[in-house]
């Protein structure tokens, strides 16, 4: 069981927007920056975002990010059949002094 | 371009030692860390340790014990040991580049599959 919280799966219908969440503590995303990461079947992890918020160049603008607290979403507007992966969110953890990854939610585009 | 690829045996046997090299090319080892990553098949990422360019390094506590990273920064690499293997290390392993205060990984070497068997 992950230290970072994440949903399993997450749908939605094309054009539609999805939000995946990311759960942690204080030690982790309460103190430190968290990163996304999008990974299609048989393929590299890319990073979607880092630094709660920013994008790397070449990740269009219907991906974005936010942090609250203990907790980080990961927002996706105009949803494609091509998005439909798994996504990770990252972060180090203060305390356990490790990078932790949730256990990454699967995106259907129905 | 930042470029990461792993190199290593696809097959080990079980209670042996794991080696795997990562060779960056593209840019310079100083001012980043840098990481392995694993990922058991059809599981999620975990983080392994990473390495900077002045040789320290730092592991996820669970496998402290069995793991040694080294980097090797005049020839532009970095290497992961991983010792008394069992099946539950069988894994696709990735290099990536690591930054340090905003804690992402930006740069992925394509994987490479290690299967633990006899």
């Amino acid at each position: 069981q992950s230290v970072l919280t994440q949903p399993p799966s997450v749908s939605a219908a094309p054009g539609q927007k999805v939000t995946i969440s990311c759960s942690g503590s204080s030690s982790n995303i309460g103190d430190n920056h968290v990163s996304w990461y999008q990974q299609f079947p048989g393929t590299v992890p890319k990073l979607l975002i880092y630094d709660n918020n920013k994008r790397p160049s070449g990740i269009p603008d219907r991906f974005s990010g936010s942090r609250s607290g203990t907790s980080a979403t990961l927002d996706i507007t105009g949803l494609q059949t091509g998005d439909e992966a798994d996504y990770y969110c990252g972060a180090w953890d203060s305390s356990l002094r490790e990078v932790l990854f949730g256990g990454g939610t699967k995106l259907t585009v129905l | 371009q930042v470029q990461l690829q792993e190199s290593g045996p696809g097959l080990v046997k079980p209670s042996e030692t794991l080696s795997l090299t990562c060779r960056v090319s593209g840019d310079s080892m100083r001012n980043y860390h840098w990481s392995w990553i694993r990922q058991p098949p059809g599981k999620g990422l975990e983080w392994i340790g990473y390495i900077g360019y002045t040789g320290i390094a730092a592991y996820k506590p669970s496998l402290k014990s069995r793991v040694t990273i080294s980097i090797d920064s005049s020839n532009n690499q970095f290497s992961l040991k991983l010792s008394s293997v069992t099946a539950a290390d069988t894994a696709v392993f990735y290099c990536a580049r690591h930054h340090f205060w905003s804690g992402h990984h930006d740069y992925w070497g394509p994987g490479t599959l290690v299967t633990v068997s006899s």
